[in-house]
C-alpha cells in the first residue's frame, strides 16, 4: 500500500521559502510509471497544481507557469522522498499543500495524496 | 492550457436521490478525465479515472461516462458518506494538470 507522508512547517514569513518534504512508502521516487507532484488548495484558486518531478533514465521536472520562478521541486533517492521549495512567499501563497503520486496504467491518475500541510505565510 | 468547467457548483440532495454532475473541456481530451470525491480537511480521494474506469475499492454507486468535451459523474443512489465536494481533472494534456473547480452536494 502506497503512502506519502508530508512533513514541514505550517508557518511561513512574506518573502521567506516554504519548504516541504514528501517521503514515500510502498514504492519509488525513481518509479518509470509515475511522477510526483505537489497541489495546492485555497477558496481563492481551488485545486491548484504547481509542479512534478518525474524520472524516465534523467530526471525531469515541470512546473505551472503561475510559480514558474518561485518553484523547485527536487527528488532524493537515498531517502526515498520529493520535496517543494517555494521562494518568496506571500499571503498569495497560503494554501493547504498537497503531495500526490500521478500513476500510469492506461492513463494518467493522481491515485495517493499526502494528508496536506495548512501553510499560513505571516510575520 | 485546457479549462474545465463543473455545473452545478452545489446541489441539494437526499439520501437514496440519484446524483448527477456534468464536466466540460474546453477542447477535446478523448477519455481523459478523472474524477474525486474530497471531504472537509481531507486530501482528495481517486474515484474514476480515464472517464469511466472505477478505481479500486470505490463502490459501484459511482459511475462516468462521457468522451470529447463533456462528461457525467452519476451517484446511482445517494448515501450519507457521500456528502463531498467533487472535482473533475483533465489528464490528455498534462502538463500542466487542471482541475475543475468542483461541484459541492449536500444534504437538502
Amino acid at each position: 500500500q502506497v503512502q506519502l507522508q508530508q512533513s514541514g512547517p505550517g508557518l511561513v514569513k512574506p518573502s521567506q521559502t516554504l519548504s516541504l518534504t514528501c517521503a514515500i512508502s510502498g514504492d519509488s521516487v525513481s518509479s518509470l510509471s509515475a511522477t510526483w507532484n505537489w497541489v495546492r488548495q485555497s477558496p481563492s484558486r481551488g485545486l491548484e497544481w504547481l509542479g512534478r518531478t518525474y524520472y524516465r533514465s534523467n530526471w525531469y521536472n515541470d512546473y505551472a507557469v503561475s510559480v514558474k520562478s518561485r518553484i523547485t521541486i527536487n527528488a532524493d533517492t537515498s531517502k526515498n522522498h520529493f520535496s517543494l521549495q517555494l521562494n518568496s512567499v506571500t499571503p498569495e501563497d497560503a494554501a493547504v499543500y498537497y503531495c500526490a503520486r500521478d500513476q500510469y496504467t492506461s492513463s494518467w491518475y493522481m491515485d495517493v495524496w499526502g494528508k496536506g500541510t495548512t501553510v499560513t505565510v505571516s510575520s | 492550457d485546457i479549462q474545465m468547467t463543473q455545473s452545478p457548483s452545489s446541489l441539494s440532495a437526499s439520501v437514496g436521490d440519484r446524483v448527477t454532475i456534468t464536466c466540460r473541456a474546453s477542447q477535446s481530451i478523448s477519455n481523459y478525465l478523472n474524477w474525486y470525491q474530497q471531504k472537509p480537511g481531507k486530501a482528495p480521494k481517486l474515484l474514476i479515472y480515464a472517464a469511466s474506469s472505477l478505481q479500486s475499492g470505490v463502490p459501484s454507486r459511482f459511475s462516468g461516462s462521457g468522451s470529447g468535451t463533456d462528461f457525467t459523474l452519476t451517484i446511482s443512489s445517494l448515501q450519507a458518506e457521500d456528502f463531498a465536494t467533487y472535482y473533475c481533472q483533465e489528464s490528455y494534456s498534462i502538463p500542466p494538470v487542471t482541475f475543475g473547480p468542483g461541484t459541492k452536494v449536500d444534504i437538502k
